[in-house]
């Protein structure tokens, strides 16, 4: 059983589209991430949800909006497509709280042509 | 200023040699630690997490200074399959992990 999920694995789409990643877990974890992981590879937080708070990076541009139809369930929609937003965006959950760890899902590998 | 610091290496070790990865966090609030490892093109995964008294796991220790706020593991006996990225990461403000830029560690037959 695969404890997060994401779909799809690999991306490859033109400038300028709209599209999204599913994200689910069954781990009965609270809250949720979206991570993005550039090509030097380094991990930064994009948002994390759970049901009383979103918090964005501010630094996130406002294409990207996650959309979280269940506890178990964050997708995340991007808008008009760039070419800088290739990279590979990795889905997390962890229980509510400081002392725990968060699971990843195995990537989405998105490539805008 | 980074929430998390690491040393990227990369960093070359024979078989059998012990090597330490080090980390500074910026956040002196921050409440939970952890290392993450990452092979190539997969996500990361939970190596160990780090207590403040220091923990141990096989050949695997971690310590915390919170007063330097300094994060370490140590590899003992590294293996070839000890070869991948480690990932500090810190739990800075509740449901808010911060990584470091990872250390890149090849074990060399």
């Amino acid at each position: 059983d695969t404890a997060v999920s994401q779909t799809p694995k690999y991306l490859v789409t033109q400038m300028g589209n709209d599209k999204s990643i599913k994200c689910e877990q069954n781990l009965g974890h609270d809250t949720m991430y979206w991570y993005k992981q550039d090509s030097k590879k380094f991990l930064k937080i994009m948002f994390s949800y759970n049901n009383k708070e979103l918090i964005i990076n501010e630094t996130v541009p406002n294409r990207f909006s996650p959309k979280s139809p269940d506890k178990a369930h964050l997708n995340l929609h991007i808008n008009s497509l760039e070419l800088g937003d290739s990279a590979v965006y990795f889905c997390a959950s962890s229980h509510e709280g400081s002392y725990t760890e968060a699971f990843f899902g195995q990537g989405t590998r998105l490539t805008v042509v | 200023r980074k929430e998390v610091e690491q040393d990227p290496g990369p960093f070359n070790v024979p078989e059998g040699a012990t090597v330490a990865f080090n980390c500074t966090y910026s956040n002196s609030a921050s409440q939970s630690f952890f290392w993450y490892r990452q092979d190539c093109r997969k996500e990361p995964k939970l190596l160990m997490s780090v207590y403040s008294s220091g923990n141990e796991d096989g050949r695997f220790t971690a310590q915390l200074n919170r007063a330097s706020q300094y994060i370490s593991l140590l590899i003992r006996d590294s293996k070839l399959s000890d070869s991948a990225t480690y990932l500090c990461v810190v739990n800075a403000r509740g449901n808010q992990f911060y990584f470091g830029t990872g250390t890149s560690l090849t074990v060399i037959p």
